[in-house]
């Protein structure tokens, strides 16, 4: 168990559907990452945040957006969905910026139909 | 911009034996680093093992060790006493520049290994 929790872990929705994936850091870490596995693109950066402000941004679609609370806890939101926006969504969290280790969550599958 | 690259077929091993998982690199950053992740079938990201750009010698983690060829550009995991639980995919990151904001990891395409009992 990594300590990063996320929530839902299966979602089914149809197109054009909007949902919000949620995540939870291991405690203290204070930056947090989003990533999307795919068959065809697989493991890709979405986007970071860093103590509620965002740090780096990736392939992330305008269609998707996030936040990362002061609690620290961060959802990912996506909207009108598409058929190939089905994949696993990870966050992952790391105590810093400048550190190394990411531990990643269990991850939140989507399947858009 | 950073580039893993994992070329090798499904690769198979005995239990109990070593395996090497090959991974490549490329970037213009001096300093950056240098992940193993491993995916079992349940979907979760593991975190292995990491080496730095000016790590002095090859990181070890149980019977995992990252063998570090820094003029090859090659990151190589090595696997020692090979478990039927080690059957999963594994898949090489690098994050860079270390110095940086930006913390993000690039992900190479993931090598999937199975060990026959």
């Amino acid at each position: 168990d990594s300590g990063v929790t996320q929530t839902p872990k299966h979602l089914i929705t149809a197109t054009g559907q909007r949902v919000t994936l949620r995540c939870s850091p291991r405690s203290g870490d204070l930056s947090v990452y989003w990533y999307q596995q795919s068959l065809d693109q697989g493991l890709q950066f979405l986007i970071q945040y860093y103590n509620g402000e965002e740090r780096a941004k990736g392939n992330i679609l305008e269609r998707f957006s996030a936040q990362q609370f002061p609690d620290l806890h961060s959802e990912l939101n996506l909207s009108s969905l598409e058929l190939g926006d089905s994949a696993l969504y990870f966050c992952a969290s790391s105590a810093g910026t400048g550190t190394n280790e990411q531990y990643f969550g269990p991850g939140t599958r989507l399947t858009v139909t | 911009a950073q580039k893993i690259t994992q070329t090798q077929p499904g690769m198979f091993v005995q239990e109990k034996e070593a395996v090497t998982l090959d991974c490549t690199y490329d970037t213009s950053d001096p300093s950056y680093g240098l992940f193993w992740y491993k995916q079992p079938s349940s979907g979760e990201m593991i975190f292995l093992i990491y080496q730095g750009s000016y790590d002095q010698q090859n990181a070890t983690e149980g019977r995992y060790s990252l063998n570090f060829q820094k003029a090859r550009k090659s990151a190589n995991l090595v696997i020692s006493a090979s478990q039927l639980g080690d059957s999963a995919m594994y898949f090489c990151a690098m994050r860079g520049p270390m110095t940086g904001a930006n913390s993000k990891l690039t992900f190479g395409k993931g090598i999937t290994l199975s060990v026959r009992p």
